[in-house]
């Protein structure tokens, strides 16, 4: 399976403050995701990372406050922005390659203060 | 209604006996079904895929699906310490996305 960097692994941030958490794949892959993991849940899929265009969000979440970007097929990143305490989570990089298998990159651990 | 739901734990097992997992989901068109193992502090980690009907087994390590009772579930035979951990019952809804359980905390007694 692919190899997936994530960027930062934590962070502590101020409320009303933005952060960018970028995730680099050591292959070319077709399908790369934004999951969410609140404190004691699931993962909840954020997003799609759709290469050249527009991201495509799941009921919930919205581009104003999540803008991705996807350059290429290697590189996404995930923004989370004017963050409140709530946006306390666990952000998930995913990735499918080939069949319908999803892996997982370290992710990354952020709290809101 | 919750798309994936998993047996609630947590689910406490000794050593060396079978730990048994359950998931049922909601959308019967769904062709594609995970297990994922997340150690506390971790991401998930795959285990198990399973696409067709009846049991798949590696290792220690056995799937089942039923797609008429959309039913899966997971056996982990000859439990160890090592296996402690969330297990998390996953399918695919389409294009490759994932819906989520809300995972079962599996402690192995030594």
């Amino acid at each position: 399976s692919a190899v997936i960097s994530q960027k930062p692994s934590r962070d502590i941030c101020q409320r009303g403050t933005s952060l960018t958490i970028q995730c680099q794949v050591d292959s070319q892959v077709t399908m790369m995701f934004w999951y969410r993991q609140q404190p004691g849940q699931s993962l909840t899929l954020i997003a799609t990372a759709n290469q050249g265009s527009e991201a495509t969000y799941e009921s919930g979440f919205v581009i104003d406050k999540f803008p991705i970007s996807r350059p290429n097929l290697t590189f996404s990143t995930l923004t989370v922005s004017n963050m409140s305490p709530e946006d306390s989570s666990i952000y998930l990089c995913s990735v499918a390659q080939g069949g319908t298998e999803a892996f997982f990159g370290q992710g990354t651990r952020l709290t809101v203060v | 209604q919750k798309e994936v739901e998993q047996n609630s734990g947590p689910l406490s097992v000794p050593e060396g006996a079978i730990a048994s997992l359950n998931c049922t989901y909601s959308d019967r068109g769904s062709q594609s079904f995970f297990w994922y193992r997340q150690y506390s502090g971790k991401s998930p980690e795959l285990i198990m895929s399973i696409y067709s009907n009846g049991d798949k087994e590696d290792g220690r390590f056995t799937a089942q699906l039923n797609k008429a009772s959309q039913y899966v579930s997971l056996l982990i035979r000859d439990s160890q310490p090592s296996d402690s951990a969330t297990y998390l019952c996953a399918v695919n809804i389409g294009d490759y996305k994932l819906s989520f359980g809300a995972g079962t905390t599996v402690t192995v007694r030594a």
